[in-house]
This record gives structure tokens, sequence and C-alpha cells, in this order.
């Protein structure tokens, strides 16, 4: 079975300021998926960035980057320039690329940005 | 309506009721999904359906039982909870390609409570 492991229950950024989510997982399959989702206050949970193993470069969206690190199992996200909307529940998730189609969750981290 | 939506929002019942939660996703997809969220837990997987059949059941208490008339549309019938059963239910749904990644899309949820 595949655990996500979120140890940062809690975190606050200021406006503007960059902020790192952790995220360990821990695996004995060689291809997945790794993704980032957001749960803002109103409770649609949406996909902010996702990483296949197989690739080393990491991926980015605008604001948003991950540092993969296959061999460690670590799959941080990176939010640059950080906005009041960034303000949400951060989840971390695995998905086997063979599994059919289950996701396994972290409990997630819930960022609060401050103006 | 677009995405993936779900009834009702808000849903207070008791432990003798009988209730049904829906789903309807927008987007042409194959797959859906339940998810139940509860306080300080990951997200668990209960149910997946892909093309209108059952593939997935997480051990879940015969309680709840969904149904899958479409590709659509999704029902969780619940019947005899317990307080414990007091969560956000999501729903989600993707395309399903073989080998491929696929993207799930979640509805805004269904908090439930049990009295």
């Amino acid at each position: 079975a595949q655990t996500v492991t979120q140890s940062q229950p809690e975190m606050s950024v200021q406006e503007a300021e960059t902020v790192t989510l952790s995220c360990t997982y821990d695996t004995s399959e060689s291809n997945y998926y790794l993704f980032w989702y957001k749960q803002p206050p109103s409770r649609q949970m949406i996909l902010v960035i996702r990483q296949e193993a197989y690739k080393q470069q990491n991926a980015t969206e605008n604001r948003f980057s991950v540092n993969f690190q296959k061999a460690a199992k670590s799959f941080s996200l990176k939010i640059s320039d950080s906005q009041l909307g960034d303000t949400a529940m951060y989840f971390c998730a695995f998905m086997k690329t063979n599994s059919g189609y289950a996701l396994n969750f972290g409990k997630g981290t819930s960022l609060l940005v401050t103006p | 309506e677009t995405g993936v939506t779900q009834t009702p929002r808000h849903l207070v019942m008791g432990m003798t009721n009988k209730k049904s939660l829906k789903c309807e996703q927008h987007l042409g997809h194959n797959a859906m999904y339940w998810y139940k969220q509860s306080a300080k837990k990951p997200l668990e997987l209960m149910f997946v359906y892909n093309f209108k059949e059952q593939t997935e059941n997480n051990s879940v208490p015969s309680r709840f039982s969904p149904e899958c008339p479409n590709s659509s549309h999704l029902f969780l019938h619940l019947h005899t909870l317990q307080p414990e059963d007091s969560a956000l239910y999501l729903c989600a749904s993707s395309q399903v390609t073989s080998g491929a990644y696929n993207e799930q899309f979640f509805g805004p949820g269904t908090r439930l409570t049990v009295l």
C-alpha cells in the first residue's frame, strides 16, 4: 500500500513571499504520478500541479513548482509570490500508473496567506 | 451546470433515516468516484465506477450503497448510519484511457452530519 505523509498540518506566509509545503511518500512502484491538490474554503478541490515519476524535470505551473526527489521519495510544493487566494488546504496525492484510478492522499496542510 | 455537481450540499440525518447523495458530471467522463473526507484524516477512496461498473470498493460498510445508472450520474445511498460517518463526501470524475494519466475533477462535496 502507498502512504503519503504531509508533516506540516498548518503553515502561514505573508503575501508576496514564498512558501514550501512538504510531502513524502512510500511506495515500491517505479512508475507513478504525484499531485498537489488545493481545496479552498469553498471546498471545491482543484488540481494545482502534477508530476510523472519517470520525468526528472520538476513540473511548474506559473507560481507553483515542485521539487521532486525520487530517490528520497519527496515531493514538495513551492508557491512563489503568495497571494491571498492561495489560502486553502493543500493535499499531496499519489497514483500508481497501472492501478486503475485510485488517488492516495495525505492529511493535508492548511496554508494561510496573510496581508 | 458545468463540471461536477453534488446535491445536497448539506445533509443532517438521524441514524435510522435513509437518504441519498447525488453526483452529476457534465464533462463526458467515463469514471466516477466517491471519497470520504473526515477531519484530521486523509481523503479515503470509497468506490470507483468505470463505464458504470464498480471496479473498486475499499472495504466500505454496507450501510453505504453506491449506484451508477449511467456514466454521468452517481448516487450514494445511506441507511442506518453512525455518528462517525459524519464527514464531507466528495464525488469526482475522470476520463479513463488505458495506460494514460487521467485527472480527477472534484465536486464541491456534501457535508453530512449524522445525529
